[in-house]
């Protein structure tokens, strides 16, 4: 089975800096998908970034960014020039690239952001 | 609709009590998750359906747990004589089996849950 793991409970970045949250994965599927999904507090999880297995280069969106090595199952998100409506509940997901399976979510690193 | 709706989105019930929590996915998904997550934790899986069908429900944690979706679109979970350790937030989330982007494919969209709270 598939697990998804995030080192970091929790994590905190000045405003205006950047900040890398780490996540690893465990699979031996060569194909999937990668997700990073935010919950803000008391609010609805969305996503923010996903990124393909089969494609090398890293997916970005706006201020949002990932470094994707496969080889390592390792799947990192960099948040440049941080906003305070960046606090929030990060979660790592996968699924695999076979439809009509479930995303499995990592347990979450809770980022600041210090004004 | 234009999201996810989940209803109600607290309940506070007591040890033993049956409890019905509903999921109305994005008009058009034809996938449908329903999560479990306890406070400071990530989402747990717990059922999936495809279309009227579940696909996997394996994340069901014992017989006491059931969930529908009877004409394909809204989803049911049913919580039998629950318990203590039931307590959480029930997240449902729907995707669509199209399009390649932050809504498309394999992409979740999550409803704002379900705080349960057993006595």
């Amino acid at each position: 089975a598939q697990t998804v793991t995030q080192s970091q409970p929790e994590m905190s970045v000045q405003e205006a800096e950047t900040v890398t949250l780490s996540c690893t994965y465990d699979t031996s599927e060569s194909d999937y998908y990668l997700f990073w999904y935010k919950q803000p507090p008391s609010r609805q999880m969305i996503l923010v970034i996903r990124q393909e297995a089969y494609k090398q280069q890293n997916a970005t969106e706006n201020r949002f960014s990932v470094n994707f090595q496969k080889a390592a199952k390792s799947f990192s998100l960099k948040i440049s020039d941080s906003q305070l409506g960046d606090a929030a509940m990060y979660f790592c997901a996968y699924r695999t690239y076979n439809y009509g399976q479930n995303f499995v979510f990592g347990p979450g690193t809770r980022l600041s952001v210090l004004p | 609709g234009a999201g996810v709706s989940q209803t109600p989105s607290n309940k506070v019930t007591e040890k033993g009590k049956y409890v019905e929590l509903r999921c109305d996915p994005i008009s058009g998904h034809t996938a449908l998750y329903w999560y479990r997550q306890s406070l400071g934790q990530g989402p747990e899986f717990l059922i999936y359906f495809q279309g009227t069908g579940a696909a996997d429900d394996s994340g069901l944690p014992n017989d006491r747990f059931f969930a529908v979706r009877p004409e394909g679109s809204v989803s049911t979970l049913k919580i039998q004589r629950t318990e203590r350790g039931d307590s959480a937030m029930y997240l449902c989330a729907s995707s669509t089996l199209t399009g390649d982007s932050l809504t498309g494919a394999n992409v979740l969209t999550f409803g704002a849950g379900s705080r349960l709270t057993v006595l």
